[in-house]
């Protein structure tokens, strides 16, 4: 079975710091990883993908295998970013429709 | 490329009602699904199709039934509405190939 753990529901930084979210996942085969993003009372917009190794809004997240993780870091935090992220893993396999999400974080920038 | 609509964006159900959630989608996508997004859960989903005539049960489907004539739309029905069902629901398609999915604006739905 496939599991996307956010250990942290809530993660509150000032405006420049710097910001991770972490994410961690279970899943036997090779696994696509995603960030959504969530401003309040919007839809879920996608963020970044793992296989596209891009940055977006100074987002950037690496996928470590060895770990089983995908964080999302951002060198200097702005105040827009304050919003909910999602982890998702989708399968790369036969049954990739299947999109499972962590729970979520809150994260808060202040000024 | 209007991509995932969803309607209506408010409903009001009194328990025991019963009434379908509309999703369309206008990119071709083979994948839809839909979640149920509740505070501290994150998104749960309820129903997934992998393509038109073809549908499955998620983490969550009880009370609720999907059906898929086009590929293009993937209405959500609501037998008989409780107040366990109070949430935001999102629609959601996607390519076969694993580039995640787009999401609609949402429904929230309350059921008093």
């Amino acid at each position: 079975a496939q599991r996307v753990t956010q250990p942290e529901k809530l993660l509150s930084v000032f405006k420049g710091a710097p910001v991770e979210l972490k994410c961690n996942y279970s899943y036997s085969g090779s696994p696509e990883l995603f960030w959504y993003v969530q401003y309040s009372r919007q839809r879920l917009q996608l963020l970044l993908r793992h296989i596209s190794r891009e940055s977006i809004k100074g987002f950037t997240a690496d996928l470590n295998k060895g770990e089983t993780s995908f964080h999302l870091k951002k060198p200097f935090a702005q105040e827009e970013d304050s919003a909910m992220y999602y982890c998702a893993l989708q399968n790369s396999g036969g049954s990739n429709y299947k999109l499972t999400f962590g729970k979520g974080t809150l994260l808060t920038v202040n000024p | 490329n209007a991509g995932v609509t969803q309607t209506p964006k408010f409903q009001v159900l009194k328990t025991g009602q019963s009434m379908t959630l509309q999703c369309a989608q206008d990119m071709n996508h083979e994948y839809m699904s839909w979640y149920r997004q509740d505070p501290g859960m994150g998104l749960r989903l309820i129903h997934y199709s992998v393509g038109a005539g073809i549908t499955d049960q998620g983490e969550v489907p009880n009370g609720y039934n999907v059906s898929r004539s086009t590929t293009e739309d993937f209405p959500l029905r609501l037998l008989s509405a409780a107040p366990s069902q109070t949430s935001v629901y999102f629609c959601a398609s996607s390519r076969r190939e694993a580039y995640g999915y787009t999401f609609g604006s949402g429904t929230r739905l309350t059921v008093v």
